[in-house]
């Protein structure tokens, strides 16, 4: 059964570092998004992306998050620049048709220390 | 700010027990969905339902969207430890955007 599959499963990096997460969402599916969950708390909509471009934005994505579909398969979040607030599991899922059916990954748990 | 409120937040019960999860909002929703999160685990869309009055039943699960497709509950019969996980909804507006619940913890003790 195809699945969206995320790496890592766990990065540990220093406050200020770069941390890209990577997303090969299902093959077939043309819309994909970035969530946040800080442990405990809500799902938070961070990203949407389709056609190349991002599609829809929350608050907390802000100057320091970028996400790119570099290669047709991976679909990668960007964080410049990790504040001890970054630290969460982050979720990929990817879907066929907006706010449709969302497959989500396992999810990366950054821990900024 | 659209809101979409999920009670109780949290919710422990014996195994062999009924239980209801609601999911409210002001605001009309083109459908709504209900995933569970296992710890460790992504969210996995357990039921879309979209026609106002709808019911859809998953074994002992009972979802039902509300008339005015304002609001949904998540009905569990002779919950089981099987059941225990955060419950999810989420709502779809006429723009495509999908509004998040914050969710309902769910612990069934055996």
């Amino acid at each position: 059964e195809p699945e969206v599959t995320q790496t890592p499963s766990h990065q540990v990096t220093q406050m200020g570092q770069e941390v890209i997460l990577r997303c090969v969402p299902i093959s077939n599916h043309l819309y994909f998004y970035w969530y946040r969950q800080i442990l405990g708390q809500k799902v938070e909509f961070l990203v949407s992306f389709y056609n190349n471009e991002i599609s829809e934005k929350s608050e907390i994505f802000d100057d320091q998050f970028s996400v790119e579909r570099p290669d047709g398969s991976n679909f990668t979040l960007k964080i410049r620049s990790t504040k001890l607030e970054d630290s969460a599991m982050y979720f990929c899922a990817s879907g066929v048709v907006p706010a449709g059916e969302l497959f989500f990954g396992e999810g990366s748990r950054l821990t900024v220390l | 700010t659209q809101l979409l409120e999920q009670s109780p937040q949290f919710l422990s019960i014996q195994e062999g027990e009924n239980l209801t999860v609601y999911c409210n909002s002001s605001s009309v929703f083109s459908s709504l969905q209900w995933y569970r999160q296992e710890p460790g685990e992504g969210p996995v869309l357990l039921v879309t339902v979209v026609t106002g009055g709808e019911v859809k039943k998953l074994k002992r699960l009972t979802f039902q969207f509300g008339d005015a497709r304002k609001d949904s509950s998540l009905h569990i019969t002779a919950a089981q430890p099987g059941d225990t996980g955060l419950y999810l909804c989420a709502g779809a507006r006429s723009n495509y955007q999908l509004i998040w619940g914050a969710g309902t913890k769910l612990i069934i003790k055996p």
